[in-house]
């Protein structure tokens, strides 16, 4: 079965800097998508970022930019010039290929909940 | 910008009472999921559903759970005899049909409370 990881519960940064969270996922599938949402304190998943496993070229959104690592099946998210609003809890989602009827239900990581210091 | 929304924000109910929770997904959607996040934890999938009927659907999801599209525009979760730990936060999602657009569209939630 898939499984996606985030291994910090939590992380501070400063406004303005850059910060980086991890999540890494096992699956045996070739072909899979990937996502970051963001859960604000109003607890809305908000889609932050997309990365489809067969692009080798690391998905960037403005200020947010991943490290899509397949072979070490990592995927971090990169949030440069913090601002005080990236303050939430960051989900790790991962789906996979669309075959046998699936519909590609999303498997989440238990979130880094991310703090802004201003 | 089109999105996804749900009715009501917050409902309680007690103990062994049916609570109907509803979506309406984005118009051209035609996949519709609900997730349910139980306080300070991870997001579960649920229960997907494309063509008027389930197309998967996850442990959690028990005879106690139905999900209809009665119409052309709602999407509904229905517990028919609430527990105590249904208490959660129950999204739905959407996504359409557009091959290689695999991103699914949330609402705000619907926060269950069972007293």
């Amino acid at each position: 079965a898939q499984t996606v990881t985030q291994s910090q519960p939590e992380m501070s940064v400063q406004e303005a800097e850059t910060v980086t969270l991890s999540c890494t996922y096992d699956t045996s599938e070739s072909d899979y998508y990937l996502f970051w949402y963001k859960q604000p304190p109003s607890r809305q998943m908000i889609l932050v970022i997309r990365q489809e496993a067969y692009k080798q070229q690391n998905a960037t959104e403005n200020r947010f930019s991943v490290n899509f690592q397949k072979a070490a099946k990592s995927f971090s998210l990169k949030i440069s010039d913090s601002q005080l609003g990236d303050a939430a809890m960051y989900f790790c989602a991962y789906r996979g290929p669309n075959y046998g009827g699936s519909q590609g239900n999303l498997i989440f990581g238990k979130g880094t909940k991310l703090s802004v210091k201003p | 910008e089109p999105e996804v929304t749900q009715t009501p924000s917050h409902q309680v109910t007690q103990m062994g009472q049916e609570v109907i929770l509803r979506c309406v997904p984005i118009s051209n959607h035609l996949y519709f999921y609900w997730y349910r996040q139980i306080l300070g934890q991870k997001v579960e999938f649920l229960v997907s559903f494309y063509n008027n009927e389930i197309s998967e659907k996850s442990e959690i999801f028990d005879d106690q759970f139905s999900v209809e599209r009665p119409d052309g525009s709602n999407f509904t979760l229905k517990i028919r005899s609430t527990k105590l730990e249904d208490s959660a936060m129950y999204f739905c999602a959407s996504r359409a049909r557009t091959i290689g657009r695999y991103e699914q569209y949330f609402g705000p939630g619907t926060r269950l409370t069972v007293t």
